[in-house]
């Protein structure tokens, strides 16, 4: 059984641009959430999706946008890149919704965004 | 606003040593508290999590955490470090509803030979 999936591993790209990130939650699963971990910082909350449906939302700009498809993988966007979203962003999943209850978070190994 | 501290930011210890982290919360209702560990390249994986009952708790790896309510702390516990046990450890806490986990700044462990 696949564990959570992330691609790319590593990207590079320069300010201004674009960024897509992907992720497939392990098998079962169908809540995502994503998390940005700067350099020596701990993970911080971007967003949830269930459902195809934002769910809860952590304190980052509009600028990050995500989308949750019917096979419940997820795709994290961030427009107008800055030299500070340089980070590991980190793709959990979870079965069954994450309003209601607690489950555990499975973590994939996350990708390395480089803004220069 | 919850938040999560980890006072040291570096622990160094010999193999075979104990080793003690140390985490303390803020948070006004009894929260769900995590410790996850991150070896380098590795995504999280949860070490142990406490809910509710017994204050002390075991998890994989041979890491136990007792939870103190008194002192708001969480700390994570190991009687005898192995080479393998150096990596990242983040305290995590999380609301009674909502699945947003909060995570301190880290402590990274070096073990030393």
């Amino acid at each position: 059984d696949a564990g959570v999936t992330q691609s790319p591993t590593h990207l590079i790209k320069t300010r201004g641009q674009q960024v897509t990130l992907r992720c497939s939650p392990k098998s079962g699963h169908d809540t995502v959430s994503w998390y940005q971990q700067a350099l020596g910082q701990g993970p911080q909350f971007i967003f949830q999706y269930y459902e195809e449906e934002e769910r809860q939302r952590g304190n980052f700009p509009d600028r990050f946008s995500g989308h949750q498809f019917p096979n419940y993988s997820s795709e994290l966007n961030v427009n107008a890149l800055l030299l500070g979203d340089s980070a590991l962003y980190l793709c959990a999943s979870t079965p069954g919704s994450g309003a209601s209850s607690y489950n555990e978070q499975f973590f994939g190994p996350g990708t390395r965004l480089t803004v220069l | 606003a919850q938040s999560v501290t980890q006072p040291d930011i570096h622990i160094t210890v010999s193999e075979g040593a104990s080793l003690e982290l140390r985490c303390n919360y803020s948070y006004g209702a009894t929260p769900y508290l995590f410790w996850y560990v991150q070896s380098p390249g590795q995504g999280l994986q949860l070490l142990l999590k406490y809910f509710s009952g017994d204050t002390l708790v075991q998890g994989i790896k041979g890491f136990e955490a007792e939870f103190k309510r008194s002192q708001s702390s969480f700390n994570l516990r190991k009687p005898s470090v192995h080479w393998s046990d150096a990596a990242e450890y983040f305290c995590a806490v999380i609301k009674a509803a909502g699945n947003k986990l909060t995570f301190g700044g880290g402590t990274r462990v070096l073990v030393k030979p």
